[in-house]
């Protein structure tokens, strides 16, 4: 079954250190892809997207990500993160330009001072 | 600039009562609209979708219904819940297909 894997389910990290989290999907057409996140008790807003061209696109907030098409992954990076990223982070996978927006489960990640 | 708005904010039902939950976006024309529910513990699943007025696919069979009676209104129903319809229900609009989508605040909806 086609499907988005996020590898980390929870992750504690103080500020200043790196962060990637990895998204691997499972479809073999042409697809879009997004990192959305989800600050607490706000909406589900938009980090950053690939539809084509460079591999590496970068965010708002600092965010970049980068599409590695032979490993089918999408792994999201911050090179500093800060006390105000912590939040629920999600990976979604458009196949095909449809209209569906697959996501996986989502990362929570806990940035302590 | 376009903004989505949903209605309740939370909501506690019992088992076996209707559900109407309303989604509307204001700032565009003839978005693409879209229900999603997020269970504990898991992703966004998609339930509904919708294309213009009246069109509705869905994505998967449940005890839910979708209904589009106006251009920027999106409506998720159902006659009688279930507990296993608890969750969070999020709607969201894209300008087309395969674009980024773009979500409300959601509904909190627990049934007892």
């Amino acid at each position: 079954a086609q499907s988005v894997s996020q590898h980390n389910h929870h992750v504690i990290l103080s500020e200043a250190a790196s962060l990637e989290l990895g998204c691997n999907y499972s479809y073999g057409g042409t697809v879009n892809l997004f990192w959305y996140v989800q600050y607490p008790g706000q909406h589900l807003q938009l980090l950053l997207k690939y539809f084509s061209g460079d591999p590496l696109v970068k965010g708002i907030k600092g965010f970049e990500a980068e599409f590695i098409k032979s490993k089918f992954s999408f792994n999201l990076r911050k090179p500093s993160v800060q006390w105000s990223d912590t939040a629920e982070y999600f990976c979604a996978v458009n196949p095909d330009s449809g209209y569906a927006l697959n996501f996986g489960k989502g990362t929570s990640l806990l940035v302590t001072p | 600039s376009q903004t989505i708005h949903q209605w309740p904010a939370t909501l506690v039902q019992p088992v076996g009562s209707p559900l109407s939950l309303e989604c509307t976006v204001e700032g565009t024309s003839n978005p693409n609209l879209y229900w999603y529910r997020q269970a504990a513990g898991r992703g966004l699943q998609l339930l509904f979708y919708s294309v213009g007025i009246g069109q509705i696919s869905s994505e998967v069979p449940q005890n839910l219904s979708a209904s589009r009676p106006q251009d920027r209104q999106f409506i998720l129903s159902s006659k009688k819940l279930l507990l296993s319809d608890s969750g969070f229900y999020l709607c969201a609009w894209s300008p087309t297909q395969g674009h980024e989508q773009f979500f409300g605040p959601g509904t909190r909806l627990t049934v007892l």
